[in-house]
């Protein structure tokens, strides 16, 4: 699969700050999915990017699909303890046959200290 | 249904054992996609159904796995001979037209002993 590579890998921030978390990949993708993940639980969908450029918000999350598409950024501001958890990206391509296959990146895991 | 349900939550099998991995998608997603997760990783493509067929089953470690979607609704995935290194937790999502708004289940935690 492709590989998309997240950074940092984690984080420990003070409750009320802001963070700022990438995803790289050495792929072009058509559309980018950001993701929360806590303990026994699947991804839990955050925002969706369908086009470069494209700034988003949802609530005090904001992400970014990068321009030359193999990039995007995540925001989110005035943490809250609830913030915890891995967060993952998401990229997703079409394939010569029209599949819209899904690659995830290594997880940032956020920490946030009261 | 209003998620994405997978059964079971968790399942225990012995090493050897032939194992069955149900995932229940959103009801009208045609996109169906399985992954595995292992602790600390992100998720790791398996297969990736379009409708009935599989669009990309690239991900499948080997041919000990293998998922099924007939209707092109329920899917399984099916593991023989399973091996310990086979333990993790796997996750199917479903999307309403291949692109895009994936939604996860829950997860199925598999453990070989």
């Amino acid at each position: 699969g492709q590989q998309l590579n997240q950074s940092p890998q984690s984080m420990f921030i003070q409750e009320g700050e802001d963070v700022s978390m990438n995803c790289t990949s050495s792929s072009i993708f058509n559309t980018w999915l950001w993701y929360k993940q806590e303990p026994g639980e699947g991804p839990v969908l955050l925002i969706a990017l369908y086009k470069a450029g494209e700034l988003t918000s949802n609530g005090r999350l904001t992400a970014q699909f990068g321009i030359t598409r193999k990039d995007s950024f995540l925001n989110i501001s005035a943490s809250i303890p609830s913030d915890v958890g891995i967060y993952f990206c998401a990229g997703q391509s079409s394939d010569q046959t029209g599949a819209n296959n899904l690659f995830f990146g290594t997880g940032t895991r956020l920490t946030v200290i009261p | 249904g209003a998620g994405v349900s997978q059964t079971p939550s968790n399942k225990v099998t012995e090493k050897g054992k032939y194992v069955e991995l149900r995932c229940d998608p959103i009801s009208g997603h045609t996109a169906l996609y399985w992954y595995r997760q292992s602790l600390g990783q992100g998720p790791e493509f398996l297969i990736y159904f379009q409708g009935t067929g599989a669009a990309d089953d690239s991900g499948l470690p080997n041919d000990r796995f293998f998922a099924v979607r007939p209707e092109g609704s329920v899917s399984t995935l099916k593991i023989q001979r399973t091996e310990r290194g086979d333990s993790a937790v796997y996750l199917c999502a479903s999307s309403p037209i291949g692109g895009g708004l994936a939604f996860f289940g829950q997860g199925t935690r598999l453990t070989v002993v």
